[in-house]
């Protein structure tokens, strides 16, 4: 069975500090793995994504991740965080082997403070 | 094409009624999906498309549910007999047939209180 964990509810950071959201995955067969964003009473909203190809993979306002096979995570980062970026954020994943649902994590709450 | 887009945002209803939500998707997305998600956790899996066929459903679509896309295009989501624990937003989702386009865009809900 394909899952998602995000051990942290809840992630703080000084902006301007280098942030570090932690997820690791359980999937049969090649995983495709994402990040999503939610801001309150807005929609979820994807980041980036990995797919094949270069393990550090670059997506939308500034953040990346990086995949590791062997530890089977695929952290989010950004080098400089801002106020802007608090919100929720949710791993996921598909399986290739079957289907092509999306499952998420438990999802975790950024704060970034001035 | 303005994205996914659900219908009503907002449902109050009383406990036995049956309600029905409507998603549009984006338009050339052949897959479309409906999740859960209750306060402070992620999105739970319901059931999916591909056209109008429903590939797959979750443990937790209980026989009370349903969900439809009869011409491939809109999809609706009915719960009959609602109870309680059915409160929770709704969200809908489209992604493209294509492997490397895999990401899901995603309505802004439907927020169900059964009261």
């Amino acid at each position: 069975a394909q899952s998602v964990a995000q051990p942290e509810d809840q992630v703080n950071v000084a902006e301007g500090n280098p942030l570090t959201v932690k997820c690791t995955y359980s999937v049969s067969g090649n995983p495709y793995l994402f990040w999503y964003v939610q801001y309150p009473n807005r929609g979820l909203q994807f980041l980036l994504k990995y797919i094949t190809g270069d393990n550090l993979v670059k997506g939308s306002y500034g953040f990346e991740a990086e995949f590791n096979k062997s530890q089977t995570s695929f952290h989010l980062k950004k080098p400089s965080a801002l106020v802007s970026d608090s919100a929720l954020y949710f791993c996921a994943v598909i399986s290739n082997t079957g289907g092509f649902k999306t499952i998420f994590g438990a999802g975790t709450r950024l704060f970034v403070k001035a | 094409d303005t994205g996914v887009s659900q219908n009503p945002r907002h449902k109050i209803t009383k406990r036995g009624q049956n309600v029905t939500f409507r998603c549009d998707p984006i338009s050339e997305h052949n897959r479309l999906y409906w999740y859960r998600q209750t306060l402070g956790q992620g999105p739970e899996f319901l059931t999916y498309f591909q056209n109008e066929a429903q590939l797959e459903k979750s443990r937790l679509l209980s026989d009370r549910f349903s969900a439809e896309r009869p011409k491939g295009s809109f999809s609706t989501l009915e719960i009959q007999r609602t109870e309680q624990g059915d409160s929770a937003m709704y969200l809908c989702a489209s992604s493209p047939q294509d492997l490397m386009n895999t990401e899901a865009f995603f309505g802004q809900g439907t927020r169900l209180t059964v009261v």
